[in-house]
């Protein structure tokens, strides 16, 4: 399979636990791009990275999520201190930006239900 | 960012062709117009992206007129398979920015 993988699929934490979640892209996409959804409602933007580069953070994304991409490869994402609005399904999405006319392939998500 | 308006929901039955209509009028020179697909439980998948008049592919037409305020993604012959959450997007080239989703249009095909 050669699309993006996420894992866990399912992560259930109790409240002020720490969790991280991992995303490996496809193969040479160097753009990497994580969304969090809540029931009801689309994707909403969190971060994304060039590279191993971090460009851009939503407000969204509070001081307790941290995102890191090393070596320019696969991606985690850490939520600290748990909190139940943090239950969510988190979406991790790559693309090549090289290419003319590209797309945003997405993973399957990591749902997390914070408890 | 274009902000995006398309129905919450829609209705049909297998075999029919079905049109959701998404306006954007405020969309910018630069814009392109991408429609995602999400079932439950997995990730939005692409499905048709264009920036003027009329796109095909082997799953959808997407066809936009010449002021661009509009689109309409095009399914023909939908099956039970098709019901999913569908999504329009405005911004640029969907591979090279972030995506801003809206609520989609439910589309719920019966036998």
């Amino acid at each position: 399979d050669t699309g993006v993988s996420q894992n866990p699929r399912h992560k259930i934490t109790k409240r002020g636990q720490n969790v991280t979640f991992r995303c490996d892209p496809i193969s040479e996409h160097n753009r990497l791009y994580w969304y969090r959804q809540t029931l009801g409602q689309g994707p909403e933007f969190l971060t994304y990275f060039q590279n191993e580069a971090q460009l851009e953070k939503s407000r969204l994304l509070s001081d307790r999520f941290s995102a890191e991409r090393p070596k320019g490869s696969f991606s985690t994402l850490e939520i600290q201190r748990t909190e139940q609005g943090d239950s969510a399904m988190y979406l991790c999405a790559s693309s090549l930006v090289e290419l003319r006319n590209t797309e945003a392939f997405f993973g399957q998500g990591t749902r997390l239900t914070v408890v | 960012l274009a902000k995006t308006t398309q129905p919450i929901s829609m209705d049909s039955y297998e075999g029919q062709e079905v049109n959701i209509t998404c306006s954007h009028n405020n969309i910018a020179t630069n814009d392109y117009i991408t429609w995602y697909q999400q079932f439950p439980s997995q990730g939005p998948r692409f499905i048709i992206q264009g920036y003027k008049t009329k796109v095909t592919n082997e799953v959808a037409s997407l066809f936009i007129p010449a002021d661009r305020k509009s689109s309409t993604l095009s399914l023909p012959r939908v099956s039970l398979s098709d019901t999913a959450v569908y999504y329009c997007l405005v911004g640029m080239n969907s591979g090279y920015s972030t995506l801003t989703f809206g609520k989609g249009t439910m589309l719920l095909v019966s036998p």
